[in-house]
Formats: structure tokens, C-alpha cells, sequence
């Protein structure tokens, strides 16, 4: 069974400072995708991450993927009180179809 | 363009009713996904459909069924609810069985 684990669960940060977000894998995926989750929102698409050592960066934001260790980080620059959200990893295998497999998400508040 | 659009937005039922949720998807893409999101954890995946027919289920019970019809839309429907099954209901589309997936704003249903 694919499972996904996400940490930390809860992050407080104050703006300006660096933090990383650690998402791993159970079995080897095809696609690893992070979203950003507003509270009673649904999910927005972040970055799709396809092969090992993708790197994608937007903003403030730079995901990165390791499929040997079946690791992704999603490291925030210089954080700012904009970036407080809820931030998922998710991972398909194409054998399952487009099926998602999430992490239990990471709480992000972003402190001025 | 018109991305993947879900009705109703809100819905408040009492257990041991019925409840039918609706998903239109992005023109053009044939497949069809629904999640179930519990507050506080990542979505949940229920079934996921293409060219109307049903092509993975997760672990939920039988209350808990759905159809895509020839325009590519889909229904989810779950019957006695439950307290538990109060969530938010993502709807996600894709052009084919594999590949990204889009999601909807989502439905959420509170039952009483």
C-alpha cells in the first residue's frame, strides 16, 4: 500500500526566515505533485515534480525531488505572512490510473 | 476557459439521508476523480471514472457509489449518511485514465 508521509505536521515561522517541508513515499511513484490548500478552499497546484532531481522554483517557493531515497522537499525563501496555508504532497502510480495518494499535509503559519 | 465546476457549494443533511453531489469537468478531459476531505487531513480518494466507466475505487463502504455520464459529468452519491461522512468533496479532472489532475472547489457537506 502507497503511503505518504509528510513532517512537520504544524510549522510556525516568522517572516523572513527559511524553513523546508519533508515528504516521503512508501513505493516507487511515477509523479509527485505539491498543492497549497487556503482554509474552506480546495486545492491549487503548486508543482509537478516527474523525474528524480527535478527541481522546479516559483516565487518563493522551490520543490525538489529525489526518487532513489523517494524523498521531496519543498524548501520556503524569506517566508511572508502570504504563504500561511496548508501545503500537501501527493504521488500517483500510472498503474492505479490518476489516483492521489496524499500526505496528512503540513500547517504553515507565517508570523509577521 | 471554464475549469472543473462542482454543485451544490454547501449542503447540510441529516443522517440516514441521501445526498447527491455533482462534478462537471474540464471540457474535453474524460476522466473523473472524487476525494473525500476531513478537516484537518489530506483527501481521501473514492473512485475515480473514465469514459463512464468505473475504473478505481478506495476503501469506502458500498453507501457510497457513482456514475460519469456520456457528456463526461459525474454524480457521487452516498445514502445513510453518517455524522462521519461530513467533509469536504473534491471532484478532479484529467484529460485521460493517467496524468495531472485538476480539481474543483469542492462541496462540503455537513450532516447533522
Amino acid at each position: 500500500e502507497l503511503k505518504v508521509e509528510q513532517n512537520p505536521l504544524f510549522l510556525s515561522m516568522q517572516e523572513g526566515k527559511n524553513y523546508t517541508i519533508y515528504c516521503n513515499y512508501s513505493t516507487t511513484s511515477d509523479r509527485l505533485y505539491w498543492y497549497r490548500q487556503d482554509p474552506g478552499k480546495s486545492l491549487e497546484s503548486l508543482f509537478v515534480l516527474l523525474s528524480n532531481g527535478a527541481v522546479k522554483q516559483e516565487g518563493r517557493l522551490m520543490a525538489s525531488l529525489d526518487t532513489k531515497a523517494r524523498l521531496s522537499t519543498l524548501h520556503i525563501t524569506a517566508a511572508v505572512h502570504d504563504l500561511s496555508a496548508t501545503y500537501f504532497c501527493a504521488v500517483d502510480k500510472e498503474t492505479s490510473g490518476s489516483r492521489l495518494t496524499f500526505g496528512e499535509g503540513t500547517q504553515l503559519t507565517v508570523n509577521p | 476557459d471554464a475549469g472543473v465546476t462542482q454543485s451544490p457549494t454547501h449542503l447540510i443533511k441529516t443522517r440516514g439521508q441521501h445526498v447527491t453531489l455533482r462534478c462537471s469537468p474540464i471540457s474535453g478531459h474524460k476522466s473523473v476523480s472524487w476525494y473525500q476531505q476531513v478537516l484537518g487531513q489530506g483527501p481521501q480518494f473514492i473512485f475515480q471514472y473514465y469514459e463512464k466507466e468505473e475504473r478505481g475505487r478506495g476503501n469506502f463502504p458500498d453507501r457510497f457509489s457513482a456514475r460519469q455520464f456520456p457528456n463526461y459529468s459525474s454524480e457521487l452519491n452516498v445514502n445513510a449518511l453518517l455524522l462521519g461522512d461530513s467533509a469536504l468533496y473534491l471532484c478532479a479532472s484529467s484529460l485521460y485514465w493517467v496524468g495531472e489532475q485538476f480539481f474543483g472547489p469542492g462541496t462540503r457537506l455537513t450532516v447533522l
